[in-house]
């Protein structure tokens, strides 16, 4: 079983404010995901990282940051959040990292759900 | 990476084999072919995967054809919990980051 844990597990905020959603992991995986999902769409890749220090912008555009200076931390933050953000974010890790490694499993957190009035 | 196709529903009685169909007809020869679901907006579960032989775990078995452009996911005795969205996605090489269409809705009835 996964040890991937995501907080808050929702969040309603307003127009403007700056936030942050964590996401950490105890299985030492080198790569890690950030992944946006409207209900009932499909999920869309946002952010990657390869290791510490490497961050990598997905197959969709987003106003979002990450950063990841600890290996089992890969938080993403908002500057100022709009409505547009509202949505489900979903954090996974794999354990290869490498630029040339294949593709290995990924685990997902619970996710977090974003509500911005 | 290769594209997926797959119905966009499915009904299965509980109890009985759900196949969920998938074909990849442009998959190349270092992608693999992975399964996961969703259930309820939860996070996606990695189910099973494979790259040319059929693989079987606790949760499912994954038959992939000889030519490898298609692949039926086959839960042996469904159960209501196995109401979800199963995604079937093709992927490898260098990148290797996993790509999800809008997948099969399995809805599993008493």
């Amino acid at each position: 079983e996964a040890d991937i844990y995501q907080t808050p597990r929702y969040l309603v905020i307003g127009t403007g404010k700056k936030i942050t959603l964590e996401c950490s992991q105890t299985m030492g995986h080198d790569k890690m995901y950030w992944y946006q999902q409207d209900p009932g769409m499909e999920l869309h890749l946002i952010h990657y990282s390869y290791g510490v220090n490497s961050t990598e912008k997905g197959d969709l555009s987003s106003e979002s940051t990450v950063s990841r200076i600890r290996t089992e931390h890969f938080p993403l933050t908002l500057e100022s959040a709009r409505p547009s953000h509202t949505s489900q974010y979903l954090c996974a890790s794999s354990e290869l990292g490498g630029r040339e490694a294949p593709t290995d499993t990924q685990y997902f957190g619970p996710g977090t759900r974003l509500t911005v009035l | 990476d290769a594209k997926t196709t797959q119905p966009p529903s499915m009904d299965c009685a509980e109890g009985r084999a759900a196949n969920l169909p998938c074909n990849h007809s442009t998959i190349s020869g270092n992608e693999y072919v992975y399964w996961y679901r969703q259930i309820h907006s939860q996070g996606p579960q990695y189910i099973i995967h494979g790259l040319k032989n059929n693989e079987t775990n606790e949760m499912a078995s994954l038959i992939i054809t000889e030519d490898r452009k298609s692949s039926t996911l086959i839960l042996p005795h469904a159960t209501l919990r196995d109401t979800a969205v199963y995604y079937c996605i093709v992927a490898g090489g260098s990148q290797g980051n996993l790509i999800f269409g809008k997948g099969t809705k399995l809805s599993v009835k008493p």
